[in-house]
């Protein structure tokens, strides 16, 4: 399968906090991407990555992408409570364009 | 742009009904998803269409789901007879050429 697997499954840290999840993915990749899903609602992007890219910032999010060792890290910094969701990670297939998706990582940011 | 609309937002039917599950993509794009997302298997892709004509329905569960992209603007998932075990959230998403994927608010739908 290629789906990315995030690692770790559940994350608890204190507001303010730094938060990094990693995802781990199988075969090569053309893009890379991730999402956020709060409880009960759809998945937001929150920034694609290409092969060809190392490292890709928005706000106070920083996505890292080693193709060599097929992982993506996001990192956010300055945790707020409103950043509590699932983060999900999306991988090509590297022939096509459809995007598989991880079990995500459950971040639970307490104020 | 509205961004990917689907609906309806919950749907409550009974097992043997048939389900349709709307979803208009975000004007421009080329391809669309469609995604069920349920505890047990997490996020799968389904069924993907590509200038409307579907490209992969290798993620399709079985035989009593369809899908449908008539035109650039809409598409239809549809589940006839529908089952218990169909119960779950169903996502629609569209995207340009290897760009960025953006989703609808899902459909909940429960059979009973």
């Amino acid at each position: 399968s290629q789906q990315g697997e995030e690692d770790p499954q559940a994350l608890s840290i204190q507001e303010g906090e730094n938060a990094t999840m990693n995802c781990s993915y199988k075969t090569s990749i053309n893009n890379l991407q991730w999402y956020r899903q709060n409880s009960g609602r759809g998945l937001v992007h929150l920034i694609l990555i290409r092969s060809n890219e190392r490292e890709k910032h928005s706000g106070r999010l920083r996505v890292t992408l080693d193709t060599s060792k097929k992982s993506s890290s996001l990192l956010i910094t300055a945790s707020r409570a409103a950043d509590t969701a699932s983060y999900f990670c999306a991988t090509d297939s590297g022939t096509g364009n459809q995007f598989y998706f991880g079990t995500g990582t459950s971040l639970t940011v307490i104020p | 742009d509205a961004g990917v609309i689907q609906s309806p937002r919950h749907e409550v039917t009974e097992m043997g009904q048939e389900v349709t599950l709307r979803c208009k993509p975000i004007s421009g794009h080329d391809y669309l998803f469609w995604y069920r997302q349920t505890m047990m298997r997490g996020l799968e892709l389904l069924i993907y269409f590509n200038n409307n004509v579907p490209i992969d329905d290798s993620g399709m569960p079985e035989d009593r789901f369809s899908a449908k992209m008539p035109n650039a603007s809409f598409s239809t998932l549809k589940i006839q007879p529908s089952e218990p075990r169909d119960s779950a959230v169903y996502f629609c998403a569209s995207s340009l050429v290897q760009g960025m994927t953006f989703f609808g608010q899902g459909t909940r739908l429960t059979v009973v």
